[in-house]
C-alpha cells in the first residue's frame, strides 16, 4: 500500500529564514515524488519532482528536496523564506501499480512573517 | 509548455439545476485526465480517472450519475454536476498525463473550478 504524511499541518517561519516543510511516504513500489504548492483558489503549481534520478532535486523558486530511501522521507527546504512563498504545499507521491496510482498528502499551510 | 486549462473558473447556479466544467489540455495530448474535488483548507480528493474514448473509473464513494465525465477527445475531458445542491458546492480541479508518457507520473493541474450551488 502507498501512503503519504506529511508531518506538520502548518509552519509559521519568519521572512528571510530558512523554511523546512516534512513528507515521509510509504509504497511498496518505487515511487515517483512531487512537491506542489498552491496559491489560494488557485491550482496545483509543480515545484520540483524526483523521478529515480538524483536524490537532490532542485526546484523553481529556490525550492528543492531531498530523497532519502532509507528514511522513506522527501523533505522540502528553501534556504531563505519569501513573503510570497505563504501557501499550502502538497507532497504527492505516484506509483505505477498495474495502473497508475497517486496519492496526496494533507498538506502543509506555510506562514510567513515580515 | 504543459498548460491545462478549465473553464468555467468560478460558477454559480441554483438547487436542482446542472452545471459543466472543461478541461482542456493546450500544448499536449492527454490520453488521461484527472478530476479533483478540494473541500476548504483539504487535500485533493481523486473522484474519477477518465481515458479519451473510454468511460470514466470512479473512485469509490463518488457518484457516477451524479457526476458525469466525457473525455471525448485528447485534448478534452468535461465533468458535468447533475442535479446541483449545496453540498456539492467545492474546488475542483483537473490534471492531465501527457499522451506517450507511460513512464511520466507528471501531471499537469488545471487552475480549477469553484462551484457555488445555492
Amino acid at each position: 500500500a502507498q501512503s503519504v504524511t506529511q508531518l506538520d499541518s502548518h509552519v509559521s517561519v519568519s521572512e528571510g529564514t530558512p523554511v523546512l516543510l516534512r513528507c515521509n511516504y510509504s509504497s511498496s513500489y518505487s515511487p515517483s515524488l512531487f512537491w506542489y504548492v498552491q496559491h489560494p483558489n488557485k491550482g496545483l503549481q509543480l515545484l520540483l519532482k524526483y523521478t529515480s534520478a538524483a536524490t537532490l532535486v532542485k526546484g523553481i523558486n529556490g525550492f528543492e528536496a531531498e530523497f532519502k530511501k532509507s528514511e522513506t522521507s522527501f523533505h522540502l527546504t528553501k534556504p531563505s523564506a519569501h513573503m510570497s512563498d505563504a501557501a499550502e504545499y502538497f507532497c504527492v507521491v505516484s506509483v505505477r501499480t498495474g495502473g497508475f496510482k497517486t496519492i496526496f498528502g494533507a498538506g502543509t499551510r506555510l506562514f510567513v512573517k515580515a | 509548455g504543459a498548460v491545462v486549462s478549465q473553464h468555467p473558473s468560478w460558477v454559480i447556479c441554483k438547487s436542482g439545476t446542472s452545471v459543466k466544467i472543461e478541461c482542456r489540455s493546450l500544448d499536449f495530448q492527454a490520453t488521461t485526465m484527472f478530476w479533483y474535488r478540494q473541500f476548504p483548507k483539504q487535500s485533493l480528493m481523486l473522484m474519477a480517472t477518465s481515458n479519451e474514448g473510454s468511460k470514466a473509473t470512479y473512485e469509490q464513494g463518488v457518484e457516477k450519475d451524479k457526476f458525469l465525465i466525457n473525455h471525448a477527445s485528447l485534448t478534452l475531458s468535461t465533468l458535468t454536476v447533475t442535479s446541483a445542491h449545496p453540498e456539492d458546492s467545492s474546488f475542483y480541479i483537473c490534471s492531465a498525463r501527457a499522451q506517450g508518457a507511460f513512464t511520466s507520473y507528471e501531471q499537469y493541474f488545471g487552475p480549477g473550478t469553484r462551484l457555488t450551488v445555492t
